[in-house]
């Protein structure tokens, strides 16, 4: 089994519709939580980042973190086609080191 | 520069040749780390370095891997005698140190072994 798992998707959704991604983890003790945007042939880039439980909220973007059933949420509103990417989930130990990576999953927002 | 960068972008090669794979990281940066991502994968973590020792290099895959970063900035990742299965997209990200979460990632060099 993975320490991280998310679902690859693809998922395509209409313009204007809310976008819930999402990636659940196996060891207790990851502390930062993470999610990176990746265009086609183009490196991750970091949208949000999250520490221990709790929300986090930036622009349409709401990163939702729950330690408790070790669950991590991205939510996109008013979604664009310029959205239109793969996003990862990503976390580190609380002891620092690797972020360990989901598989990605595939979105595609359709005007 | 103003980010990571790696080179070369592309590169192709004969199975049982070796290449050098080069990063080079924001300045200032003491962390980096080395990723693969297969086709439609997420990201595989290889190696990653504390200015030039590498705590962390258990997600090497054989032996023909190595890694190695001098003066605490640039960085190389050598595959030695690829195979095809090295195919892949190798990523380099750098971050102000090891506890901060917000490492960024280069272009990436795609590698393709015939």
């Amino acid at each position: 089994q993975k320490e991280v798992e998310q679902d690859p998707g693809p998922l395509s959704v209409p313009e204007g519709a809310i976008v819930s991604l999402n990636c659940t983890y196996s060891n207790s003790a990851f502390q930062y939580f993470m999610w990176y945007r990746q265009y086609s042939r183009k490196g991750p880039e970091l949208l949000m980042y999250t520490y221990s439980s709790g929300n986090k909220e930036d622009g349409r973007f709401t990163a939702q973190v729950d330690k408790s059933s070790k669950y991590i949420s991205l939510f996109i509103r008013d979604s664009q086609p310029s959205d239109s990417a793969t996003y990862l989930c990503a976390m580190i130990h609380n002891q620092g080191g690797k972020l360990i990576f989901g598989q990605g999953t595939e979105l595609s927002v359709k005007p | 520069g103003a980010g990571v960068s790696q080179s070369p972008s592309n590169k192709v090669t004969e199975k049982g040749k070796d290449v050098e794979l080069r990063c080079d990281p924001i300045s200032g940066h003491t962390a980096l780390y080395w990723y693969r991502q297969s086709l439609g994968q997420g990201l595989e973590f290889l190696i990653y370095f504390q200015g030039n020792s590498a705590p962390d290099k258990s997600g090497l895959p054989s032996d023909r891997f190595s890694a190695e970063r001098t003066g605490g900035s640039v960085s190389t990742l050598t595959i030695q005698r690829t195979q095809q299965e090295d195919s892949a997209v190798y990523l380099c990200a750098s971050s102000l140190y090891q506890e901060n979460t917000e490492a960024f990632f280069g272009q990436g060099t795609r590698l393709t072994v015939v």
